[in-house]
């Protein structure tokens, strides 16, 4: 199983959005509606931001959504805040009832 | 509230076997699954595979079947990844994660496996 492609790295001002885009194939991504995101800080543990593509668990903010058509799925963060800084992976379920993690995207609250 | 804790750091040489624990507390052990992940040093997550703490079921990565096996003891509410014939590549961190039936909600704090000679 390949890893989900992600773009390395993605900046923004304050304030603005940005998007970070997860292609996979309709064995994963286009195949199920079970995409999630995840925020991971330098030295800790992901944590989940998003979950069935577009869901977001209790505490995180409503600055983060999620999309996805047909084999993309992608996290916008709108309002960026300094905070937000980090690594995002998605991942998603895949065939045979396992699962498979994106590249990695680096991001940067200019 | 949900908490995974994970045993401490690992030093192996390549051939050994390491077996590391996840203790699950806040929630029935038994109504979620568990998922292991391992991230090398720089590098993305990887998914190593998941068991189910209901019947024991699992579901491995193609990558690693065959050296890894992933248990669970209900009566400690623990889960175990046992990971032998370990190499180089073998070194990361691993995660042990709570399987919320799509995605991994809570995730542990992560416990860092060095192999070296």
């Amino acid at each position: 199983q390949s890893a989900l492609t992600q773009p390395r790295s993605v900046s923004g001002s304050p304030g603005q959005s940005v998007t970070i885009s997860c292609t996979g194939t309709s064995s994963d991504v286009g195949g199920y509606n079970y995409v999630s995101w995840y925020q991971q800080h330098p030295g800790k543990a992901p944590k989940l931001m998003i979950f069935d593509v577009t869901e977001r668990p209790s505490g995180v903010p409503d600055r983060f959504s999620g999309s996805k058509s047909g084999n993309t799925a992608s996290l916008t963060i709108s309002g960026l805040q300094a905070e937000d800084e980090g690594d995002y992976y998605c991942c998603s379920f895949a065939d045979s009832y396992t699962y498979v993690f994106g590249t990695g995207t680096k991001v940067t609250v200019l | 509230q949900v908490q995974l804790v994970q045993s401490g750091a690992e030093v192996k040489k390549p051939g050994a076997s390491v077996k590391v624990s996840c203790k699950a507390s806040g929630y029935i052990f038994t109504s979620y699954g568990i998922s292991w992940v391992r991230q090398a040093p720089g590098q993305g997550l990887e998914w190593i595979g998941w068991i189910s703490a209901y019947d024991g079921s699992t579901n491995y990565a193609q990558k690693l079947q065959g050296r890894v096996t992933l248990t669970t003891d209900t009566s400690t509410s623990t889960a175990y990844m046992d990971l032998r014939s370990l190499r180089s590549d073998d070194t990361a961190v691993y995660y042990c994660a709570r399987e919320g039936g799509s995605h991994q909600d809570y995730w542990g704090q992560g416990t860092l496996v060095t192999v070296s000679s």
